[in-house]
């Protein structure tokens, strides 16, 4: 039984350019939702999607945009990145009946130079 | 502006001995709270829960505490063993999951 996944594992880009991060999530799971993980912090919530909407978001720029897949899988997008975009992005997973006990996946490090 | 906090960045125990993560909240809207594990290279893990209705919640060598009039919640481990080295997540939830910054944990043999 195949848990989270992510990729890429790791990432750099520029300053401007703009980025695709992928999730699939665990077997069953339908609601994905997406986390920023700066250094000595905790994950930040970006947003989550249910039935390909996003249901919830939280204290992020439309820089930061996202689409689920009929198969539940989905992406996030960032576009004219930052410096401070530079951080881990995690993904995680749960059954809609699943009481926020979430899976996450390992992670995309992302390096914005 | 922090909702969730933990003030502990580290804490170090002896092995067989317990540890004791504490956490406390500002908003009283949440109503579940839960704690997760990460090593390095890999995602949180999800540990334990609780239910803002209830003051205690125990799975094998894992306790989770919380007082609601103190906003505080902690989590207990005993025995700790040298694999329960970790970083320690406290989140807590009401419509959408709030992190706290993490406490280091380093269970010495």
């Amino acid at each position: 039984d195949a848990g989270v996944t992510q990729s890429p594992t790791h990432l750099i880009k520029t300053r401007g350019q703009q980025v695709t991060l992928r999730c699939s999530p665990k077997s069953g799971h339908d609601t994905v939702s997406w986390y920023q993980q700066a250094l000595g912090q905790g994950p930040q919530f970006i947003f989550q999607y249910y039935e390909e909407e996003e249901r919830q978001r939280g204290n992020f720029p439309d820089r930061f945009s996202g689409h689920q897949f009929p198969n539940y899988s989905s992406e996030l997008n960032v576009n004219a990145l930052l410096l401070g975009d530079s951080a881990l992005y995690l993904c995680a997973s749960t059954m809609t009946s699943g009481r926020y006990e979430q899976y996450f996946g390992p992670g995309t490090r992302l390096t914005v130079t | 502006d922090q909702q969730v906090k933990q003030n502990s960045p580290s804490l170090s125990v002896q092995e067989g001995r317990i540890s004791i993560l504490n956490c406390d909240y500002t908003n009283s809207m949440f109503d579940y709270f839960l704690w997760y594990k990460k090593y390095p290279a890999e995602g949180p893990t999800f540990l334990i829960s609780i239910s803002s209705i209830k003051d205690k919640n125990e799975d094998g060598r894992f306790t989770v505490f919380l007082n609601k009039s103190a906003k505080h919640l902690s989590l207990h481990i005993v025995p700790s063993q040298p694999g329960d080295s970790a970083v320690y997540f406290c989140a807590a939830s009401y419509d959408k999951v709030i992190f706290g910054p993490g406490t280091s944990l380093s269970v010495i043999p």
